[in-house]
C-alpha cells in the first residue's frame, strides 16, 4: 500500500532557529513529490520535485529529494512567527496526491 | 489566492442525512480532485473528475460520490452521513490531459461537521 510518513508530527522552535522537516515514502510508480504549506485552510505549493539530489530553494526554504533513500527534506531558516503552520509532503502518482499526515511547526517569538 | 471557491463554508448535519458540497475550479481547468482532510490529519484522495468522467478513485465507499458540469465545476456528494466524516472537504483544481504532472490549486474548504 502507498504510504507517505512525515516526522515530527510537531514541532516547537524560537524565531531565528532552523527547523528540518522529514518526508518519507513508498509509493509505486513515483513521478514527483511535493511540499505544501497549510496555514488555515487551503494548502499552498512550496516545491515540486522530481530529480535526486538537486536543491530547489524559495528564500528561507529549501528541499531536497534522493530517489534511493526514499525521502525528501524541508529545511527552513531563519525562522519567523510567521512561517508556523502545517507543512505537508505529497507524492504524485496518476495525477493524485498522496498526503503525509502533516508536520505543524509552531515559531515562537 | 488560486481563483477556486468552495460552498459552503461550513456546514453542520446529522448522522443519516446527505449534503451536498460544490466547487468551482479556476478558469482554464478541466479537472477537479476532491480531498477529505480529517484533524490532524493530511488530506485523503476521494476522486478525481476530467471533462465530466470520474478519472480515479480513492478507497472512499459508494456513498461518496460526484459530479462535474460541461463547466466543469464539481459536486461530491455523501449519503448516510457518518460521524467519521466530520472533516475538512478540500477541492483542487488543475489542467489535465497533458503529460507530467499539473499543479493542483486547492479551494477555501467545506469544513462538515456531523452530529
Amino acid at each position: 500500500e502507498d504510504k507517505v510518513v512525515q516526522s515530527p508530527l510537531s514541532l516547537v522552535v524560537h524565531e531565528g532557529d532552523t527547523v528540518t522537516l522529514n518526508c518519507s515514502y513508498e509509493v509505486t510508480n513515483f513521478r514527483s513529490l511535493l511540499w505544501y504549506k497549510q496555514e488555515k485552510k487551503a494548502p499552498t505549493f512550496l516545491f515540486m520535485l522530481t530529480s535526486s539530489g538537486i536543491e530547489k530553494k524559495s528564500g528561507r526554504l529549501s528541499s531536497i529529494l534522493d530517489k534511493k533513500e526514499l525521502f525528501s527534506i524541508l529545511n527552513i531558516t531563519a525562522t519567523q512567527t510567521g512561517d508556523s503552520a502545517v507543512y505537508l509532503c505529497a507524492v504524485e502518482r496518476g495525477g493524485k496526491l498522496i498526503f503525509g499526515q502533516g508536520t505543524e511547526l509552531s515559531v515562537k517569538p | 489566492e488560486t481563483g477556486v471557491t468552495q460552498s459552503p463554508t461550513h456546514l453542520i448535519k446529522t448522522r443519516g442525512q446527505q449534503v451536498t458540497l460544490r466547487c468551482s475550479s479556476q478558469s482554464g481547468h478541466n479537472t477537479v480532485s476532491w480531498y477529505q482532510q480529517a484533524l490532524g490529519q493530511g488530506p485523503q484522495f476521494i476522486f478525481q473528475y476530467y471533462r465530466e468522467e470520474e478519472n480515479g478513485r480513492g478507497n472512499f465507499p459508494p456513498r461518496f460520490s460526484g459530479l462535474q458540469f460541461p463547466n466543469y465545476s464539481s459536486e461530491l456528494n455523501v449519503n448516510a452521513l457518518e460521524l467519521d466524516d466530520s472533516a475538512l472537504y478540500l477541492c483542487a483544481s488543475s489542467l489535465g490531459g497533458t503529460s507530467g504532472y499539473n499543479e493542483q490549486f486547492f479551494g477555501p474548504g467545506t469544513r462538515l461537521t456531523v452530529l
